[in-house]
């Protein structure tokens, strides 16, 4: 079965510093693996997506991760957060093939000024 | 113009009290689902319908139906209302490419029912 780990319910960063959002996955098949993004009573929003091309994805909003299978890791990271980045962000997995989501427990990003 | 549309926004009902809530995409896609996500924002697939067949069914109480009239509509309905059921329920939708399963991932979400039950 497919799962992921995200290990920070919470990352407080200022802005203009860099992000990092952790997350590990689990999974006995090749895996497709996503992060997306949710403000405030919104819905959900695609960020990026890795589905066995380049192990560094790029993403919207300056966002970027990469895949690194000897390390289970897909971790999400932004070279200098802004204001509006602050949100609940969601590692998720997909059984390459299938339609099925499994989403992360979710980390929120705070910036503060 | 909305892509997936939900309504309504916020619903507050009583325990044993029967709703709906209702779900529309103009994107074309072929797929659409139910998300639950709860009070610590974790969420889970509920069902997921292609071309208005049920083709995801997780272990969701009976109480919860879900009727899909067309591939552009997934509607919600739930019975017998339980103070559990209180969660924000999301709406999505995505492609399905004809009889291959295409898991991109890419799913585009409605924003969200709050259903607060009392």
């Amino acid at each position: 079965a497919q799962s992921v780990t995200q290990l920070d319910s919470h990352v407080s960063v200022s802005e203009g510093t860099p992000v990092l959002l952790r997350c590990n996955y689990s999974s006995s098949y090749s895996p497709s693996l996503f992060w997306y993004v949710q403000h405030p009573n919104k819905g959900l929003q695609l960020l990026l997506k890795y589905t066995s091309a380049a192990t560094l994805v790029k993403g919207i909003n300056g966002f970027e991760a990469e895949f690194k299978k000897s390390e289970t890791s897909f971790h999400l990271t932004k070279p200098s957060a802004h204001m509006s980045d602050a949100a609940e962000y969601f590692c998720v997995v997909i059984r390459t093939g299938f339609q099925k989501l499994v989403f992360g427990t979710g980390t929120r990003l705070l910036v503060s000024p | 113009d909305t892509a997936v549309s939900q309504t309504p926004k916020y619903l507050v009902t009583q325990m044993g009290n029967d709703k709906s809530i209702k779900c529309e995409q103009n994107l074309g896609h072929d797929t659409m689902y139910w998300y639950k996500q709860d009070s610590k924002k974790f969420l889970k697939i509920m069902f997921s319908y292609n071309n208005k067949e049920l083709i995801i069914n997780e272990t969701v109480p009976n109480r919860f139906s879900p009727k899909s009239p067309d591939k552009a509509h997934l509607n919600l309905h739930i019975n017998s209302l339980e103070l559990g059921d209180s969660a924000v329920y999301f709406c999505a939708s995505s492609f399905r490419t004809g009889g291959i399963v295409v898991g991109t991932g890419e799913l585009f979400f409605g924003e969200g029912s709050r259903l607060t039950v009392l």
